[in-house]
């Protein structure tokens, strides 16, 4: 247990439906990510969020919108994606300035878009 | 930007042996953090082993040590007295140093490792 639970641990959705995946930590970080692991190419990070505040959005589509209410939580809010969003969605956090900084990372969600 | 290359898609040695894995960069950065990360089935990243580019001792963590090359870009991990339970997929992965909270990690491709009974 690293102490970063996501919820769902699997979705199936379709293209009009509306979700939302969350993340938890309980690691009295600050900092909290989204990465995208699709089959056959890195894992790639989308968001950025330290203090509650967004520090990065790698070029993710507008179809991805997250939002991180407080230093333990992070959603990732769904409408209208496409079969290419399928993949694996990891959450991680880590203190904050990271420094390099171990980061601890939940099991995923496993996202099907049909 | 920052890219991460692990060349072996796949690997297999007997349990007891053991495996190299390999692992080059590419940055402009002088000041940044390597990671080694295991993804066994439970889909769960976890860290294996860090290491930091100022030092130029090579990380140890039991039976996981690296053999970092600066100079080669080169970030290898290699696993001693390997066991069962090193059955996994293993990311290297990049941070530059001193962004503040936006230190997102760039992770390689990933070498499926796995150790025969």
């Amino acid at each position: 247990e690293t102490g970063v639970t996501q919820t769902p641990r699997h979705l199936v959705m379709g293209m009009t439906n509306k979700k939302s995946l969350k993340c938890e930590q309980h690691l009295g970080h600050n900092a909290m990510y989204w990465y995208k692991q699709s089959a056959k190419k890195p894992l790639e990070l989308m968001f950025v969020y330290n203090f509650k505040e967004q520090t990065e959005n790698n070029s993710v589509p507008s179809r991805f919108s997250p939002e991180c209410p407080n230093s333990s939580h992070l959603f990732l809010h769904l409408h209208t994606l496409q079969p290419e969003d399928s993949a694996l969605y990891l959450c991680a956090s880590s203190q904050d300035a990271g420094q390099g900084r171990s980061k601890g990372f939940g099991s995923g969600t496993r996202l099907t878009v049909v | 930007a920052q890219t991460v290359t692990q060349s072996q898609p796949e690997m297999s040695v007997q349990e007891a042996e053991t495996v190299t894995l390999s692992c080059t960069y590419d940055t402009s950065e002088n000041n940044y953090y390597l990671f080694w990360y295991k993804q066994p089935p439970s889909r769960q990243m976890i860290l294996v082993i860090r290491q930091e580019a100022y030092k130029q001792q090579n990380a140890t963590e039991n039976r996981f040590s690296v053999n970092f090359q600066k100079a080669a870009k080169s970030f290898s991990l290699k696993i001693s007295d390997s066991q069962l339970g090193d059955t996994a997929m293993y990311f290297c992965a990049f941070m530059k140093h001193g962004r503040g909270g936006a230190d997102g990690l760039t992770f390689g491709k990933g070498t499926h490792l796995i150790i025969q009974p």
